[in-house]
């Protein structure tokens, strides 16, 4: 079946200091991959997509991720966050066509002063 | 940027009542249109896929006489709750998928809570 593993589900970061979240999949082929943003009661936004080609994509507000196809992996990174970065990271697979996304659990991110 | 609209953005109905919650693709064609729900604190699981003229699919679990979808127009799908119960209340998003693309644009979300 398919499915996406985030394995941390909290982080507690320093501000100013670089993050790693991890992210693994399990699907056939290689899927589309993404990373999304979620603040307090609020929507989904975007942070960065991998569909094919360069395996280290720049994304929005400074992270990057980097495709890792012999770990099954795609790690969202920062190299210094801010406080404003505090908010819930969802990792998301999808297998093309008329698919939908799958999810996984979540990372929430804490931001220490 | 493509942009879709979910709304209302609240609601909260007695039990027993149905609640409509329209997703609209404003600036582009949608055939295929995914609801998603998601319980506090948790993750965004599907629903069902909606496509332009034809029944949605649904996820293993999903009752689908429960979650009624309509998707009438390459712009708008609709999601009724039927008979909502406390354990219906949740977070309920909408996505559209850009006709002949790839990437889905996300509404904002639907916050229903059934007293």
């Amino acid at each position: 079946a398919q499915s996406v593993t985030q394995p941390d589900i909290h982080i507690t970061v320093s501000e100013g200091a670089s993050l790693e979240l991890r992210c693994n999949y399990s699907y056939g082929a290689t899927p589309y991959l993404f990373w999304y943003v979620q603040s307090p009661g609020q929507g989904l936004q975007l942070l960065l997509k991998y569909f094919s080609g360069d395996t280290l994509v720049q994304g929005i507000k400074g992270f990057e991720a980097e495709f890792k196809r012999s770990q099954s992996s795609f790690n969202l990174r920062k190299p210094s966050v801010h406080w404003s970065d505090a908010a819930e990271y969802f990792c998301a697979a999808s297998g093309g066509g008329a698919d939908g996304l799958t999810f996984g659990k979540g990372t929430h991110l804490i931001i220490q002063p | 940027g493509a942009v879709v609209s979910q709304h209302p953005s609240r609601v909260i109905c007695k039990s027993g009542t149905s609640v409509k919650i329209e997703c609209r693709s404003l600036d582009f064609q949608a055939t295929t249109m995914f609801w998603y729900r998601q319980f506090p604190k948790q993750s965004l699981m599907l629903m069902a896929t909606s496509n332009e003229g034809s029944k949605a699919t649904y996820e293993q679990g999903v009752e689908k006489d429960k979650f009624l979808i309509n998707h009438a127009s390459l712009t708008l799908s609709t999601l009724t709750v039927t008979s909502a119960h406390p354990e219906d209340s949740s977070f309920y998003i909408c996505s559209a998928r850009v006709t002949g693309g790839i990437r889905a644009f996300f509404g904002q979300g639907t916050r229903l809570t059934v007293v």
